[in-house]
């Protein structure tokens, strides 16, 4: 069975510093991963896709990038972290485009 | 550019009520996914639905695919305090790889 990780669960961080947050996927090869950022209690936000290595679509221009080292390796990362970061960071995952598995999330805290 | 709107935002009901939960677009998608998610986790699958008319059913909770395939709605019966979350639609269209996600009903089950 297919299986999802990210890490860390939770982070604080003060602004202006680095950031790298990783997404593992067991399990499956060759998914599709995506990043997503979610506001308190409310819907999720595309920040990045990628359908193999090195392939890298952004879907809001912002202060975070994405890389995938690895077929089933995600990391979001900034090189300095702004108050308007915060927020909760979803992973996920899909072999077929049209439904995606999430990950257990990061709750990443910039003060 | 896909919209999705939820409706309601945000619900509370007494244990024993029941509920629907609306996902609406003008625009069509090939097939619509709903999520629960609880607090400090990730969204969760219930359901896809592909088929326009399509109904399918979870135990208590009934979900609908409309027939033009641009809107579904999700019915709990019966609710229990162990429905209370974060419910999210998202629609996949034909082109690209991504989902298009509603901004999310926040139900509370009261006991």
């Amino acid at each position: 069975s297919q299986t999802i990780h990210q890490w860390p669960a939770t982070l604080v961080q003060p602004v202006g510093s680095p950031l790298s947050l990783e997404c593992t996927v067991e399990g499956t090869s060759n998914p599709n991963l995506y990043w997503y950022r979610q506001a308190a209690g409310r819907g999720l936000q595309l920040l990045f896709y990628s359908v193999g290595i090195g392939q890298i679509s952004s879907e809001v221009p912002q202060n975070l990038s994405a890389s995938r080292p690895q077929d089933r390796q995600f990391i979001l990362s900034s090189k300095k972290l702004l108050l308007s970061d915060s927020g909760f960071y979803l992973c996920a995952w899909s072999v077929l485009w049209e439904t995606q598995y999430f990950g257990p999330g990061t709750r990443l805290l910039v003060l | 550019t896909q919209l999705l709107e939820q409706s309601p935002q945000f619900l509370s009901i007494q244990e024993g009520e029941n509920l629907t939960v609306y996902c609406n677009s003008s625009s069509v998608f090939s097939s619509l996914q709903w999520y629960r998610q609880e607090p400090g986790e990730g969204p969760v699958l219930l359901v896809t639905v592909v088929t326009g008319g399509e109904v399918k059913k979870l135990k208590r909770l009934t979900f609908q695919f409309g027939d033009a395939r641009k809107d579904s709605s999700l019915h709990i019966t019966a609710a229990q305090p162990g429905d209370t979350g974060l419910y999210l639609c998202a629609g996949a269209s034909n082109a690209g790889n991504m989902l298009t996600f509603g901004g999310g009903t926040r139900l509370m089950v009261k006991p």
